[in-house]
């Protein structure tokens, strides 16, 4: 009964370091969606994906790239890391409109 | 443009008590509502999801009422337990995008 799931749960990097975060969902939802929260700041949308093959920005698309790479998983990408992007990272998938959004766990990242 | 408001942001209650957190939003428009309960430093968790042709909707000691008029929701949890202590957020879907919306959140304690 896995869900969603991400990976890593934990990463420290140096500024300018690159890294990718990975979603994979097991329940074969058409949209998913990378946020990130910040105190005080709530949850913001950075990229979603309504069906395999597409990708928008959302609300706070500066520094990251996704890659829808099958109706399964969606990958973000930090190309260079920067303080700024500290925060917890949310993956989340859904099937129609009317149905629930299910999260994964988070991954904690630190820019050092 | 929608907007998703909690109040409290903080409530504090002896064991047993019964409570509700407040949920409201700005454009009755909305094809469901969403309740999640987040413990600290972990990911969010579906509570209870109420679609906008619903009134109630329950599961075990939690009720969640949602009135679209009006543009209220309200989560109702009984015979509160220290357990319940997390921050509850409410959350409705862009009918655009699908991303969800979400409130500040209500932290709550419930003390032994």
């Amino acid at each position: 009964n896995a869900g969603v799931t991400q990976t890593p749960k934990f990463q420290v990097l140096k500024t300018g370091q690159s890294m990718t975060l990975q979603c994979a969902q097991d329940m074969n939802h058409n949209s998913m969606y990378w946020y990130r929260q910040d105190p005080g700041m709530g949850l913001r949308l950075i990229y979603y994906s309504a069906s395999e093959g597409t990708t928008d920005k959302g609300e706070v698309p500066n520094g990251y790239n996704v890659s829808r790479l099958n109706k399964r998983e969606f990958s973000l990408r930090l190309e260079s890391a920067a303080p700024s992007q500290t925060s917890v990272y949310f993956c989340a998938s859904r099937g129609q409109l009317n149905q629930p959004q299910h999260f994964g766990d988070g991954t904690r990242l630190s820019i050092l | 443009k929608q907007e998703v408001t909690q109040i409290p942001a903080a409530l504090s209650v002896p064991e047993g008590e019964n409570l509700v957190l407040n949920c409201s939003f700005t454009d009755s428009a909305i094809y469901n509502l969403q309740w999640f309960r987040q413990d600290p430093g972990k990911g969010l968790t579906s509570l209870l999801l109420i679609q906008s042709s619903q009134r109630e909707q329950t599961s075990g000691r939690l009720n969640a009422s949602l009135d679209k008029s009006s543009g209220r929701s309200t989560l109702y949890i009984a015979a509160s337990q220290p357990g319940d202590s997390a921050t509850y957020l409410c959350a409705v879907p862009s009918s655009n995008t699908g991303k969800l919306i979400f409130g500040q959140g209500t932290t709550l304690q419930v003390k032994p």
